[in-house]
């Protein structure tokens, strides 16, 4: 079982639509979640972070985390063409951060 | 506020040399953290230096080295080159504990090995 696991995708939704981006993780200990997204030939860049269960908006964003699931995920409320990138979840591990495989969202005009 | 700066932006290298990466972390961030990103392993941790001392090291071979300066810049360095090293190497740097605090990563170097 990989330690974060992420549905690869790719995801497709129409433009102004709502979209889902889901992440599981192995370790019950861990208490920090990130989401980076990452445009083809670029390097990982923030999203958000979340250390509480429940949910933590900022902007179109909405991270949601449920220690007791292990389940964390990214709403991206109207969905733009140019949030086209590829989502990738962290948690924190031992001094260092754990990431899933990435999901690939697509976002139609 | 200047972002994660890193140099080289690309690199070609032949099997069996070496190589060093250099990473300057945002100002006022003392943890730095070495990240290789490869289409079939995604991304993995490789070390993080935080006041100059190595506090974590992921699962990489020794020749893959480093060291974090007074100044909070690291550099990073692979010996003994191999074909499967070819990567984008990605530095993030942190205010705190580099598996607590968000990571922000500089640009990348990317390395090809032929």
């Amino acid at each position: 079982q990989k330690e974060v696991e992420q549905n690869s995708g790719p995801l497709s939704v129409p433009e102004g639509a709502i979209a889902s981006l889901n992440c599981t993780y192995s370790d019950r200990g861990s208490q920090s979640f990130f989401w980076y997204r990452q445009y083809s030939g670029k390097s990982p860049e923030l999203i958000m972070f979340i250390y509480s269960n429940g949910d933590k908006e900022d902007g179109r964003f909405t991270a949601q985390l449920n220690k007791a699931s292990q389940y964390v995920s990214l709403l991206i409320r109207d969905s733009q063409p140019s949030d086209s990138a590829t989502y990738l979840c962290a948690v924190g591990q031992g001094g260092k951060l754990i990431f899933g495989q990435g999901t690939e969202l697509s976002v139609k005009p | 506020k200047a972002g994660v700066t890193q140099t080289p932006r690309y690199l070609i290298k032949t099997r069996g040399q070496q190589v060093t990466l250099s990473c300057s972390p945002i100002s006022g961030h003392r943890s730095v953290s070495w990240y290789q990103q490869t289409p079939g392993q995604g991304l993995q941790f490789l070390f993080e230096y935080f006041s100059e001392t190595q506090r974590n090291k992921g699962n990489f071979p020794g020749r893959f080295s480093g060291r974090q300066f007074s100044n909070s810049r690291s550099e990073m360095n692979v010996s003994t080159l191999e074909l499967g090293d070819s990567a984008l190497y990605l530095c993030a740097s942190s205010l705190g504990d580099g598996g607590n605090s968000p990571l922000h990563f500089g640009n990348g170097t990317r390395l090809t090995v032929t």
